[in-house]
């Protein structure tokens, strides 16, 4: 079955620090990588994806992310952490090709990024 | 804006009663999702649809029932709620077009409290 794992519960960074927020994956096939982010009391937001193509995808917000395949990876990152960067973030799959695939979620990171 | 409406956004309601969450989009997505989530906790998937008169059970085991009779609307319905049945409540919708490049996209989630 495929499945994502997030496996720290929470990363706390300095603002103006660089970030990274983990994700692997184990999928059968190709894999199609999202993360989304969840601020405060609204709903979740998508910020990138991986399809196929480049390993260093751009998304939302200054944030990118790179595919590992032989890692089996797709952390989040970005350079210089801002305070409002602060949320929950989500990695995701979408758990095949056809019409029937539906997206599973990580259990999610709270980052914290302190002044 | 992703155009995918979720109401009531805060329910309180009594043991027992009956309770439709509604959720509407209009941007014609065939696959439509709900996801059950506790504050700050991970998703999880406990109904979606790939269309019109299509409803599959998620990852995770719910009492409430969905119904999809038109693409735009995917109402989840609790015939008795209880306590238990407490959480954020996140509907989502993606587009399926034969290529794996439809993220998904979330209302602002129901909050429901049974009392």
């Amino acid at each position: 079955a495929q499945s994502v794992a997030q496996p720290e519960d929470q990363v706390n960074v300095a603002e103006g620090n660089p970030l990274t927020v983990k994700c692997t994956y184990s999928v059968s096939g190709n894999p199609y990588l999202f993360w989304y982010v969840q601020y405060p009391n609204r709903g979740l937001q998508f910020l990138l994806k991986y399809i196929t193509g480049d390993n260093l995808v751009k998304g939302s917000y200054g944030f990118e992310a790179e595919f590992n395949k032989s890692q089996t990876s797709f952390h989040l990152k970005k350079p210089s952490a801002l305070v409002s960067d602060s949320a929950l973030y989500f990695c995701a799959v979408r758990d095949g090709y056809s019409s029937a695939s539906k997206i599973i979620f990580g259990s999610g990171t709270r980052l914290s990024i302190r002044p | 804006e992703a155009d995918i409406y979720q109401t009531p956004r805060y329910l309180v309601i009594g043991t027992g009663k009956k309770i439709t969450l509604e959720c509407s989009q209009t941007m014609g997505h065939d696959k439509m999702y709900w996801y059950q989530q506790d504050p700050g906790m991970e998703l999880h998937l406990i109904h979606y649809s790939y269309g019109v008169n299509s409803t599959e059970k998620g990852d995770l085991s719910s009492e409430s029932t969905v119904s999809r009779i038109r693409t735009e609307h995917f109402p989840l319905t609790l015939e008795s709620a209880r306590p238990s049945h407490t959480s954020q409540y996140l509907c989502a919708s993606s587009e399926f077009v034969g290529a794996p490049l439809d993220e998904a996209f979330f209302g602002q989630g129901t909050r429901l409290t049974v009392v």
